[in-house]
């Protein structure tokens, strides 16, 4: 069991937008910042948003992050079938003294 | 630009030991975390814990504490993950990654390519 929970699944169709989930507690999304990871299928996790909302270069402006409170949401927009992947959300949790991530959820392209 | 390149993949018995490594570029090797983050088929994302290549310091995840251990030689800018008494459950792609400090915690921003470890008897 995760200590950050996501939807396991999400699907949308090409072009439109979809938004991701990570729910958590005051232990950690709720103080601390929370970074989002794409995982394309049978390669390495990649870094997709960074401290809530800013995104690293490179990385297309259809992604966007938000957060409020002990919740963080990963936003897609004009999705395309490139974009089907799994995605995790990550942060600190200051009670564990670890990291902790969502269980992931996997988007696909209708 | 930043790459850690990592150790091919491996098949150890069960009761083996087995050691992982992690070699860093483009980057000051001694001025970022290394993290170790594991995933088992078809699962989610397990952070093992990180270590501080410049002091050697460490800090594990309690069920890891005991059996997993995260070693660097700054010579060579590598980290090393080395697991004993590997079990089957211990298959999996274990990935080292870098940690950069931002606003308190070592968030992780870049990723080895993932090493294989196979259990099997």
């Amino acid at each position: 069991q995760s200590v950050l929970t996501q939807p396991p699944s999400v699907s949308a169709a090409p072009g439109q937008k979809v938004t991701i989930s990570c729910s958590g507690s005051s232990s950690n999304i709720g103080s601390n910042y929370v970074s989002w990871y794409q995982q394309l299928p049978g390669t390495a996790p990649q870094l997709l948003i960074y401290d809530n909302d800013n995104r690293p270069s490179g990385i297309p402006d259809r992604f966007s992050g938000s957060k409020s409170g002990t919740s963080a949401t990963l936003g897609i927009t004009g999705l395309q079938t490139g974009d089907e992947a799994d995605y995790y959300c990550g942060t600190w949790d200051s009670s564990l003294s670890a990291v902790v991530f969502g269980g992931g959820t996997k988007l696909t392209v209708l | 630009q930043v790459q850690l390149v990592q150790s091919g993949a491996e098949v150890k018995k069960p009761g083996a030991s087995v050691k992982v490594s992690c070699k860093a570029s483009g980057y000051t090797f001694t001025g970022y975390f290394m993290h170790w983050v594991r995933q088992a088929p078809g699962q989610g994302l397990e952070w093992m814990g990180w270590i501080n290549p410049n002091t050697g310091a460490t800090n594990y995840v309690q069920k890891f504490q005991g059996w997993v251990t995260m070693t660097r030689d700054t010579s060579f800018r590598t980290g090393y993950l080395e697991l004993s008494r590997l079990t089957s459950d211990d298959t999996a792609v274990y990935y080292c990654a870098r940690g950069v400090y931002s606003y308190g915690w070592y968030r992780i921003d870049y990723w080895g390519q993932g090493t294989l470890v196979t259990v099997s008897s």
